[in-house]
């Protein structure tokens, strides 16, 4: 079967202080991969997605980008962080496009 | 630009109650919708997917139903326990969108024994 995993769980950083999360996709090969933003109030909001390795589509404008070094690991990067950037992060996967999206736990960021 | 509203916001209940939530949408072309179920400080669960050609879709205590030219999908669950207690949520995919899911803000719902 297939897991999802993201590290870390819980995270404290200062303003101007870089930032790397990391997600890994265990039991499928060639998955689409996506980084949502789930911040209070506001819903959730599709950050980036990958179709392939090197592959990275940002849908908003911001401070943060995303790398897919492997298959199936993709990475959420900053080098400066923003107050504006605290939230709950959501990497997730789908076999296909349009197809059924399958969540991780989840990381928290708190930028101070 | 698509728009998902979830009716009510928030639902208290007591257990054994069946319940219905509702998700309402302004773009009827999409591909398919999801149901989530996301717990306190935690991801989202998946729960149920439906296509755009389905009607409906179920898993247990739970049933979802589509329609799309209306905009509308409910979440039936049948005989509610406390264990069902979290934050569902209401989710469309467009055609054309590599898993770019339009989300509602969720509705919280909390059963009591």
């Amino acid at each position: 079967s297939q897991t999802i995993h993201q590290w870390p769980a819980t995270l404290v950083q200062p303003v101007g202080s870089p930032l790397s999360l990391e997600c890994t996709v265990e039991g499928t090969s060639n998955p689409n991969l996506y980084w949502y933003r789930q911040a209070a109030g506001r819903g959730l909001q599709l950050l980036f997605y990958s179709v392939g390795i090197g592959q990275i589509s940002s849908e908003v404008p911001q401070n943060l980008s995303a790398s897919r070094p492997q298959d199936r690991q993709f990475i959420l990067s900053s080098k400066k962080l923003l107050l504006s950037d605290s939230g709950f992060y959501l990497c997730a996967w789908s076999a296909w496009g349009p197809g059924e999206l399958f969540f991780g736990e989840g990381s928290r960021l708190t930028v101070l | 630009k698509q728009e998902v509203t979830q009716i009510p916001a928030a639902l208290s209940v007591p257990e054994g109650e069946n319940l219905v939530l509702n998700c309402s949408f302004t773009d009827s072309a999409i591909y398919n919708l999801q149901w989530f179920r996301q717990d306190p400080g935690k991801g989202l669960t998946s729960l149920l997917l439906i296509q755009s050609s389905q009607r409906e879709q179920t898993s247990g205590r739970l049933n979802a139903s589509l329609d799309k030219s209306s905009g509308r999908s409910t979440l039936y669950i049948a005989a509610s326990q406390p264990g069902d207690s979290a934050t569902y949520l209401c989710a469309v995919t467009g055609g054309t969108s590599y898993g770019k899911l339009t989300f509602g803000q969720g509705t919280i719902l909390t059963v009591h024994p």
